[in-house]
C-alpha cells in the first residue's frame, strides 16, 4: 500500500523567510506532483517531477525530487503573503495504459503573516 | 470556458436518498477520475477509468459507483446516501504526455443530512 507523508502539516511564518515543506513516500514510483489549494477553490497544478534528481522552479517555489530516498520537497523562497494555501504532495502508482489515481499527502496549511 | 466541469456545484441531501454527481471534460483525455476530500486527510481515490470500458475502484469505492457514459463523461452515484459521505469530490482528468498533470475540476460540495 502506497503512503505518502507530508511534514509539517501546519506552517506559520513570516514574510520574507525560507522554509521547506518535505513529502516522503513508501513505494518506487515515477511521479511525483505538488498541488497548491486556496480555500474553497479546486486544486492547481504547480509541478511534475519525473525522474530522480528532478528540480523545477516557478517564481518563489522549486521542487526537487530524490527517487532513492522516496524525497520529494517543496522551498519557499523569500515567502510572501499570496503564498498562503494549503500545499499538497501527491504520487502515482501505474498499470497497463496509465496512472492508477494518485495518493495524495495530508497537505501543508502554509500561513504567511506580514 | 473550463476544461473539466462539475455538476452540481453544491447539493444538499437525506440521507438514504440516490444522487449522482456529474463530471464532463472538453480536454479529449482517455483517463477520468472521482475523489473526495475531507479536512485533514487530503484527497482519496474513489473510481478511475481508463476508458469507456475500464472501470476501477480505487481507495474508498464502498458506497459509491460510476458510469462512464462516454469519453467526456464520468459520472458518480451515491446509491443510499449516509452522513459520513458529506464531503468535497472532484473529478479529474489525465492526459498521456509524460510530464503532464491531472487536471481538477472545480468539485461538487455535498452535505448528507
Amino acid at each position: 500500500e502506497l503512503k505518502v507523508e507530508q511534514n509539517p502539516l501546519f506552517l506559520s511564518m513570516q514574510e520574507g523567510k525560507n522554509y521547506t515543506i518535505y513529502c516522503n513516500y513508501s513505494t518506487t514510483s515515477d511521479r511525483l506532483y505538488w498541488y497548491r489549494q486556496d480555500p474553497g477553490k479546486s486544486l492547481e497544478s504547480l509541478f511534475v517531477l519525473l525522474s530522480n534528481g528532478a528540480v523545477k522552479q516557478e517564481g518563489r517555489l522549486m521542487a526537487s525530487l530524490d527517487t532513492k530516498a522516496r524525497l520529494s520537497t517543496l522551498h519557499i523562497t523569500a515567502a510572501v503573503h499570496d503564498l498562503s494555501a494549503t500545499y499538497f504532495c501527491a504520487v502515482a502508482l501505474y498499470s497497463g495504459g496509465g496512472a492508477d489515481g494518485l495518493t495524495f499527502g495530508k497537505g501543508t496549511h502554509l500561513i504567511i503573516q506580514p | 470556458d473550463a476544461d473539466v466541469t462539475q455538476t452540481p456545484r453544491n447539493r444538499i441531501t437525506k440521507t438514504g436518498k440516490r444522487i449522482m454527481l456529474e463530471c464532463s471534460q472538453t480536454k479529449g483525455h482517455d483517463r477520468m477520475y472521482w475523489y473526495r476530500q475531507d479536512p485533514g486527510l487530503g484527497l482519496r481515490l474513489i473510481y478511475y477509468s481508463f476508458d469507456v470500458k475500464d472501470i476501477n475502484k480505487g481507495e474508498i469505492s464502498d458506497g459509491y459507483s460510476v458510469s462512464r457514459q462516454a469519453q467526456a463523461k464520468f459520472s458518480l452515484s451515491l446509491e443510499s446516501a449516509i452522513p459520513n459521505q458529506t464531503a468535497l469530490y472532484f473529478c479529474a482528468t489525465d492526459g498521456t504526455g509524460k510530464g503532464e498533470t491531472q487536471y481538477f475540476g472545480p468539485g461538487t460540495r455535498l452535505l448528507v443530512l
